[in-house]
């Protein structure tokens, strides 16, 4: 089975700061994906990757950016976060989308 | 654009009860559908997938159809246990890109 790993788990961030959310996959998919879940919302695409080097943006890009330097690792990166960024965050990978734990962040 | 639509918010049940869920579906195209399940604090986990060559999927006593004339796409399950309680969605493929999930069912089941 796929494992997705996500760090940190927990994040409490202040308004403007910068923060970076990790994922990484060890079953060598190509495909890796950053999502959002909101109360009302379900799962919202933020940023996907075909490979290393390559980003999309999702649904909802505005306000993040991402990287994916490697196979394994894809990071969501919060220049200058804002309280309504507080959400949860999900990785996923695989065209099937396994998804990590998930990262709680909260932007006070 | 691709969407999908869950209309029941919250379901609340006893062990036993029959389960139904009900989901619709607009796109243009004939796609692959799944039923991912999330339970509290994990990350949603594919449950059912559904292509339009099978038309149903059966997983773990889950029953999902598959109807192309009214673009549904309901899970059921006969008789659930206090252990099914957690969050469903329904989940369009849009071939090659990601997927777009519906806002969720929040099952409860009581003992």
């Amino acid at each position: 089975e796929a494992a997705v790993t996500q760090s940190p788990r927990n994040k409490v961030a202040v308004t403007g700061g910068k923060v970076t959310l990790s994922c990484n996959q060890t079953n060598n998919h190509n495909n890796m994906y950053w999502y959002r879940q909101d109360t009302g919302h379900g799962l919202r695409l933020i940023h996907y990757s075909y490979g290393a080097g390559s980003t999309e943006k999702g649904d909802i890009p505005d306000g993040y950016k991402a990287s994916r330097p490697s196979q394994e690792n894809f990071s969501l990166i919060l220049e200058l976060a804002t309280p309504s960024q507080t959400s949860v965050y999900f990785c996923a990978s695989g065209d099937e989308q396994y998804f990590g734990p998930g990262t709680r962040l909260t932007v006070l | 654009g691709d969407s999908v639509t869950q209309m029941q918010g919250q379901v609340t049940l006893s062990e036993d009860d029959f389960l139904f869920i009900n989901c619709t579906y607009s796109t243009t195209w004939y796609p692959t559908l799944f039923w991912y399940v999330q339970y509290p604090g994990e990350g949603p986990q594919l449950l059912l997938k559904v292509t339009t060559a099978n038309n149903k999927g059966i997983s773990r006593g889950f029953e999902a159809t598959y109807d192309k004339g009214t673009t549904s796409f309901h899970l059921q399950k006969a008789s659930v246990q206090e252990s099914d309680s957690a969050v469903y969605y329904c989940v369009l493929d849009q071939g090659g890109r990601a997927l777009i999930f519906g806002t969720g069912t929040t099952v409860s089941v009581s003992p």
